[in-house]
């Protein structure tokens, strides 16, 4: 079985650009995460979605970044305009009904210039 | 909110040492999750533990749920090369609120 897919696995942009980070979520699963990992900050909820709906967006850091889910298989995390200080590593992770067992994608590296 | 955070921060051992890292929340947890993240990699789950006072193990890794469900342990017996990653807790249901990590650097 494919596990959490998540494309491109590296992205370098230069401050202002638009990013989108996307997100393939193991089939079946129903909830699906969006991760931010820093050295300073550990590892981040940004927001996740059960059933398609996001649920809890109170990680997101500010009104640049935007998630959506438009079908039980996708998802984005948008920035725009990115800065340096967006520059991590953003995971996704997707888990079962009723599990909590999280089951994490490679992330994306993404640098922003 | 939540806090979870873990210590130590950074631990280096010598192969064949033991190695423990301890959870705590700020917070009652419904359940703890351990899960490992390799130098480059993604975490992954190791173990869940529901119950107050409940202990698990696998192979060298013990899992520990404390009494009151707000800390939690993980102790490795006889550390290994392999063993060599973070350690992360995370605590609770869907909004899973992932510890600050503990580092582990085994010695050979």
């Amino acid at each position: 079985d494919a596990g959490v897919i998540q494309s491109p696995r590296h992205e370098v942009t230069e401050m202002g650009q638009e990013v989108t980070l996307r997100c393939k979520p193991i089939s079946g699963h129903n909830s699906l995460f969006w991760y931010r990992q820093t050295m300073m900050r550990g590892l981040e909820l940004l927001i996740y979605f059960n059933n398609n709906v996001p649920i809890d967006d109170s990680g997101m850091p500010e009104d640049r970044f935007s998630a959506k889910m438009p079908n039980a298989s996708f998802s984005t995390l948008k920035i725009q305009p990115s800065e340096p200080r967006d520059s991590a590593v953003y995971f996704c992770a997707s888990s079962g009904t009723g599990g909590d067992t999280q089951y994490f994608g490679p992330g994306t590296r993404l640098t922003v210039l | 909110g939540q806090q979870v955070m873990q210590i130590p921060q950074y631990q280096h051992v010598q192969e064949g040492e033991d190695f423990t890292t301890y959870c705590n929340s700020s917070t009652t947890l419904s359940n703890i999750q351990w899960y490992k993240q390799r130098p480059g990699g993604h975490p992954v789950f190791l173990i869940q533990l529901v119950k107050s006072g409940e202990v698990k193990k696998q192979k060298r890794l013990t899992f520990q749920f404390g009494e009151a469900k707000k800390n939690s342990s993980l102790h490795i017996t006889a550390t290994q090369t392999t063993d060599v990653g973070t350690y992360f807790c995370a605590g609770g249901y869907q909004k899973v609120t992932f510890g600050t990590g503990t580092k582990l650097q085994v010695i050979p």
